[in-house]
């Protein structure tokens, strides 16, 4: 059974802080996403990534980081967090190879309150 | 700039009630477009499509796509409760197999008893 984990499900962070939220994923995907979901916004991109250490921006990548140092496991960084990245953060993995193509995976989210 | 919009944006239906959720598109390479459940967490996979006219069905959910008006439907007959959640549309974009999706704002359905 496909599986993609994170860290925490809720998070509380104070302006200023550095934030590390993980995933990891156990189905060998090369592909994983990470993106936050605001309402009447849908799913917006923060920064994805095809393969170990290789990285690209997605449509929102303004105030985070990513890293990829291992294949199972995709970081995103919040160098100094604001209340504007308050949010529900969603992880996500994809196999190019998968037998629906592009479908991704998904973890459970992160709720992050950031006062 | 490829884009998606679903509509509406939410609806509240009784149990019983047959519902259709709305998802347009404008994709310069279109290749498949994929409908997501997301009920309290994690968004789950409920369907690809990628041709015209074949109807994809899994018990009272099923969902069409028209490539020449460029939209698909999400339908689901006989509402239930626990069929209240956000549907999301989207489809991959950019060009090679990165799997990179762009999602639809989201359909937030509310079935009451």
């Amino acid at each position: 059974d496909v599986k993609v984990t994170q860290s925490s499900r809720y998070l509380v962070k104070r302006t200023g802080e550095k934030v590390f939220l993980e995933c990891v994923q156990d189905m060998d995907h090369e592909n994983m996403f990470w993106y936050r979901q605001d309402p009447g916004l849908g799913l917006r991109l923060i920064y994805f990534s095809y393969d170990v250490k290789m990285k690209e921006k997605g449509d929102i990548p303004e105030g985070y980081s990513v890293s990829r140092e291992k294949k199972e496991r995709f970081s995103l960084i919040l160098e100094s967090a604001s209340t504007n990245q308050t949010s529900m953060y969603l992880c996500a993995s994809s196999s190019p190879g998968g037998s629906n193509l592009n479908e991704q995976f998904f973890g459970p989210g992160t709720r992050l309150t950031v006062l | 700039e490829d884009k998606v919009v679903q509509s509406p944006l939410s609806l509240v239906v009784h149990e019983g009630d047959t519902v259709t959720l709305n998802c347009s598109y404008e994709v310069t390479n279109f290749r498949s477009l994929l409908w997501y459940k997301q009920e309290k967490k994690a968004p789950t996979f409920l369907f690809m499509l990628t041709s015209s006219g074949i109807e994809k069905k899994s018990g009272r959910l099923s969902s069409i796509l028209d490539k020449k008006e460029l939209f698909s439907i999400l339908n689901i007959t006989a509402t239930q409760t626990g069929d209240s959640a956000v549907y999301l549309c989207a489809f991959p974009a950019g060009s090679g197999n990165t799997g990179k999706l762009i999602f639809g704002q989201g359909t937030t359905l509310q079935v009451k008893p």
